[in-house]
Formats: C-alpha cells, sequence, structure tokens
C-alpha cells in the first residue's frame, strides 16, 4: 500500500530560525514528489516539485532534496517568517498501468513564534 | 488573475438533506478534482474528471455525486447518503497530462447542523 509519513506532526520555532520537515514514502513506482504549503483555511499551494533524477530544488528561502534511493525527503525552511506559519504537506506521485496515483501526507503544522 | 473559486466558504447540513459544492476555475484546465481533508489525514480523492461530460471515481466517493457540463465548472453534490460530511472541501485542477492536481481553491468547510 502507498503511503506517504511525515513528521515532526508540529513544530514551534522562533522566528529566525532555520527547520527542517521529514517525509518519508513507501510509494512505487516512483514519479515525483511535490511540496505543498497550506495556510489555515486555504487550499494548499505548490511550492517545488522534484523527479526521481533530481535530488535538490529552491524556491526561495524553501529547498527541499529528494533520496530516492531511501525513499527520504526533507524541506529546509531557512530565516523562518511569521508568514511561514502554517501546514507543509508531502504529496507523492506514482505512475502505473497509464494512471497518476496520487499519495498525500498527513502534513507537518509550523508555527513560528516572535 | 486565472484561478479557482469555490463557494461557498461555509456550509451547514440539515439531516437528510443534499448540499452543493460549487467550484469554477479560469484556468481553461481539462482536468478537475474533489478532495475531502479532514484533521490528522491526508487528502482522500472522491471524484475527478479529465475532461467534459466525463469523471471517475476516486477513493472515497460513496454518499457523493458530481457533473461536469462545462469545462469551468466542476459541482460536488454531498447527499444525504453521507453520514459523515463534516470536513473541509478542496477542489482543484491541472492542465497537464500527469493527472495531478496543481491548483487549488480556498475550500469549503461542511457541518451538519
Amino acid at each position: 500500500k502507498n503511503q506517504v509519513e511525515q513528521s515532526p506532526q508540529s513544530l514551534i520555532i522562533l522566528e529566525g530560525k532555520n527547520c527542517t520537515l521529514q517525509c518519508n514514502y513507501t510509494v512505487s513506482p516512483f514519479s515525483n514528489l511535490r511540496w505543498y504549503k497550506q495556510d489555515t483555511g486555504r487550499g494548499p499551494v505548490s511550492l517545488t516539485i522534484m523527479t526521481f533524477s533530481e535530488n535538490t530544488k529552491s524556491n526561495g528561502r524553501y529547498t527541499a532534496t529528494l533520496d530516492a534511493d531511501t525513499k527520504q525527503s526533507s524541506l529546509h525552511i531557512t530565516a523562518s517568517q511569521l508568514s511561514d506559519s502554517a501546514s507543509y504537506i508531502c504529496v507523492v506521485s506514482s505512475y502505473s498501468g497509464g494512471y497518476q496515483k496520487v499519495t498525500f501526507g498527513t502534513g507537518t503544522k509550523l508555527q513560528v513564534i516572535p | 488573475d486565472g484561478g479557482i473559486t469555490q463557494s461557498p466558504k461555509y456550509l451547514f447540513r440539515k439531516e437528510g438533506q443534499n448540499v452543493t459544492l460549487s467550484c469554477e476555475q479560469n484556468l481553461n484546465h481539462d482536468a478537475m478534482y474533489w478532495y475531502r481533508q479532514d484533521p490528522g489525514q491526508g487528502l482522500r480523492l472522491i471524484y475527478y474528471s479529465q475532461i467534459v461530460n466525463d469523471f471517475q471515481k476516486g477513493d472515497i466517493a460513496e454518499g457523493y455525486s458530481v457533473s461536469r457540463e462545462k469545462k469551468e465548472s466542476f459541482p460536488l453534490t454531498v447527499t444525504s447518503a453521507q453520514k459523515n460530511p463534516t470536513a473541509f472541501y478542496l477542489c482543484a485542477s491541472t492542465g497537464g497530462r500527469d493527472n495531478q492536481p496543481q491548483h487549488f481553491g480556498d475550500g469549503t468547510r461542511l457541518s451538519i447542523l
């Protein structure tokens, strides 16, 4: 069964600090991995997308890494800001039988405090 | 600006009542999706449509129905058969052929009265 597990479930950090969120998956065959940011009461917004051959992708202060061998990804946030407070969702896609199957993680809830 | 508009933002359902959630997009995307989000769970696919007048059941379609009469619109009806409808409902679309949602609306929160 395809699964995506994220850790920690929640995290509180001080403004200006860095943090790293983890994503482990058992999705097979692997197609790509996305990280989304979801503000409270809003829809998810895509931050990065990585395919099998990519091991790092940046979007401003967000840097995602992918280790396809260990089936792990991380999202590193540099110099956090109050606006980074949100849930971060890891999403892994597999391609089989001509169809993409998308599996969502449960998310990490990040709170940045002044 | 192009995007996905979901309405209403909040919706209340009485027992035995059907309610319809609206989803409109002006991105000219062929594929549209409906997801349900519950606390502590990942998004789960209810229905998806890859083209007008065609739609497919997702993982949790029971108690829901959809239509796709226009490319821009993909309404979701939560029927009285859905016994636990309280959730956050998200509509999404994609213009790619990879069947992955790219853009999401801002959701409708449905509660039972």
